[in-house]
């Protein structure tokens, strides 16, 4: 099973300033790995879909990138409405896996 | 309007059964892999399993296999979870999600989900 470690676990941040969250992969999984926000009691939606592609109607702030097995998703200038917990997922091989999930909290 | 929506959750107890069903509209359901994601209470989200576009694939996370069983329909446009013998660390929100018609596709379809509490 391959093992998705992002970091950090959380982030406290002020509106307008620049995020960055990485996940590594425990093995290569060349670029297919997708990242997810979900807001609370929210289902989870789709961001950034192997590793760089932005998903369609995703604000542009939003970006990824990497391959093999370090990513990084960045959001650039963050809103308010941003806060939301966000989660890497790998496709490379099943079983599919999350990581553990970085929660971006507004200061 | 595309969307997925679970139903069928609720509270039992350990040891005991729930079918979990999933009703897709807006897109073409016979061919789109399925997948269930979980989530416990304040928990990451879990990979549970995957269906194939015709039924015939089905692939399980260690931790449901032999317990858990998947199946569609898609004469209904509906996916189902048949769960048996229950254990406490299945209590979790059910997600049905899709990618498409590849298992390896980014979900870009979620559920709202529906709660499934396992207790005595």
């Amino acid at each position: 099973e391959i093992v998705l470690t992002q970091s950090p676990d959380f982030q406290s941040v002020t509106p307008k300033e620049k995020v960055t969250i990485t996940c590594r992969a425990s093995q290569s999984i060349g670029s297919s790995l997708h990242w997810y926000q979900q807001k609370p009691d929210q289902s989870p939606k789709l961001l950034i879909k192997y590793a760089s592609q932005s998903f369609s109607g995703v604000p542009s702030r939003f970006s990824g990138s990497g391959s093999g097995t370090d990513f990084t998703l960045t959001i650039n200038s963050l809103e308010a409405e941003d806060a939301a917990t966000y989660y890497c997922h790998q496709s490379s091989t099943l079983p599919l896996t999350f990581g553990g999930g970085t929660k971006v909290e507004i200061k | 309007q595309v969307q997925l929506v679970e139903s069928g959750g609720g509270v039992v107890q350990p040891g005991r059964s729930l079918r979990l069903s999933c009703a897709a509209s807006g897109f073409t359901f016979s061919s789109s892999a399925l997948h269930w994601v979980r989530q416990a209470p304040g928990k990451g989200l879990e990979w549970v399993a995957v269906i194939s576009y015709d039924g015939f694939n089905k692939y399980y996370a260690d931790s449901v296999r032999g317990r858990f069983t998947l199946s569609r329909d898609n004469s209904k446009n509906a996916l189902y979870l048949q769960m048996n013998s229950l254990r406490t660390e299945d209590t979790a929100v059910y997600y049905c999600a899709t990618g498409g018609g590849n298992y390896y596709n980014a979900f870009h379809i979620w559920g709202q989900g529906t709660m499934v509490t396992v207790s005595s």
